[in-house]
Parts: C-alpha cells; sequence; structure tokens
C-alpha cells in the first residue's frame, strides 16, 4: 500500500503569493492533519480534519486554509505568502480523528522569495 | 500551556555506545508518548510510542520510559550504528477541545563509526 503523498515535493513561490499543497492519505485513512515545520524546529500543528469536517486549528493567520474531500485527500492553501511562510508542510494521516498511529508524508518543502 | 521540553538539541556518540534522549511535557491528561525519526529530505516516522498505562516498553534497541508523576519520558537507544543518525522528536498530545500532537525541539544524534 502507498504511504502518506504529498505534491509537490518542493516550491518556489513570491511573497504575496498564493499556494496549494496537496495531500493523499493512506488508504482507509480519514483523518488528515497539516503541520508546518521550520528549518530547525519541531513541526507545528496547522489544522486536523476528520471525516472532512475541520476539528482543530493551530495558532496560524486566517491566511491558512485547509479542506477535506470525500476522498479523504486534503489540500492547504496559504494566501498573500510572507518569507516566514517558507517550511516543510507536512500532512499526516491516522485512521481516527486521534493522535494515535500518525503517519507522515515526506512534505512539501515551500520557498518563498 | 502546551509545551514539550525535549534536551539534548544534539548528540554524539561512538558506535556501539547507548544515546538517551529526554522530554518533560506540561498537560497531566497526556496519555500517550509518541518518538519520531526524521531522516534528511524525509518525514518524520513513529519508530516507538508508549501509552500511559505502562512505563516501559521496548523494540529491539529502542526503548522508551515513562514517569507520569514527573511527566517525564526518554528515548533509549543501545548498541547504535551509524544509520541511527538522525533528528529525534517526542510529542506527546495536548487536549485544547480536541488532540493535537505537541512536539518538542529535536535531538541532533550522530553516531561515529
Amino acid at each position: 500500500d502507498a504511504g502518506v503523498t504529498q505534491s509537490p515535493t518542493h516550491l518556489i513561490k513570491t511573497r504575496g503569493q498564493q499556494v496549494t499543497l496537496r495531500c493523499s492519505p493512506i488508504s482507509g485513512h480519514k483523518s488528515v492533519s497539516w503541520y508546518q515545520q521550520v528549518l530547525g524546529q519541531g513541526p507545528q500543528f496547522i489544522f486536523q480534519y476528520y471525516e472532512k469536517e475541520e476539528r482543530g486549528r493551530g495558532n496560524f493567520p486566517d491566511r491558512f486554509s485547509a479542506r477535506q474531500f470525500p476522498n479523504y485527500s486534503s489540500e492547504l492553501n496559504v494566501n498573500a505568502l510572507l518569507l516566514g511562510d517558507s517550511a516543510l508542510y507536512l500532512c499526516a494521516s491516522s485512521a481516527t480523528g486521534g493522535n494515535y498511529g500518525y503517519t507522515f508524508g515526506s512534505g512539501t518543502r515551500l520557498t518563498v522569495v | 500551556g502546551e509545551n514539550v521540553e525535549q534536551h539534548p538539541s544534539t548528540l554524539s556518540v561512538q558506535e556501539g555506545d547507548s544515546a538517551v534522549i529526554k522530554c518533560t511535557y506540561s498537560d497531566s491528561a497526556s496519555n500517550y508518548f509518541p518518538w519520531y525519526k526524521q531522516e534528511l529530505g524525509k518525514g518524520p516516522q513513529l519508530i516507538i510510542d508508549i501509552r500511559s498505562n505502562v512505563g516501559e516498553k521496548k523494540d529491539q534497541r529502542i526503548a522508551v520510559t515513562l514517569n507520569k508523576t514527573a511527566k517525564h519520558f526518554s528515548l533509549h537507544i543501545t548498541e547504535t550504528q551509524p544509520e541511527d543518525s538522525a533528528v529525534y522528536f517526542c510529542a506527546a498530545p495536548m487536549n485544547t477541545g480536541f488532540q493535537k500532537l505537541v512536539f518538542g525541539t529535536g535531538t541532533r544524534l550522530l553516531v561515529s563509526p
């Protein structure tokens, strides 16, 4: 079975632009969580979705939004990009809405110039 | 508050030695403590986890211990090998109306041949 897949793997954007990152969870997993990992730090929670509904949101501005589709895949959108948004964006899936059995994808490396 | 402290930030050992990484969490309701290994260019990979109803769990060369009273948990790697070199993260769930994983700041482990 395929693991958690994220696309694209790398992305370069200009300040002020918008970006959409995509995630496909492990087959059968209904929960997707998004994390931001700045270089040299641990992952920071952004969003959690379960059964297509937002379960929770971290301390990120409204420029960050996400959604989950009927097939449980998910998109993370970031508007009005800032230099500080440069990071590795990680998607994690789990079978239920809890934290047990998180499996992470390899992430999307976003660079804002 | 939501906080997971991790130390040391870097750890250098000789092949065959043991390595210990320690974490402290703040939410006394936390009941699940995973450890992740992150290699360069990859997402975090779950290597071992422990639930609050046990004090220790082993898996070959890796063990995790938990002291709920002190709110400490530790990762122990014995007979280290060069391929153990990576960044290790501890995490704990924080309940803020829903459960999210809060990560430590990471430990860079270098195992020298």
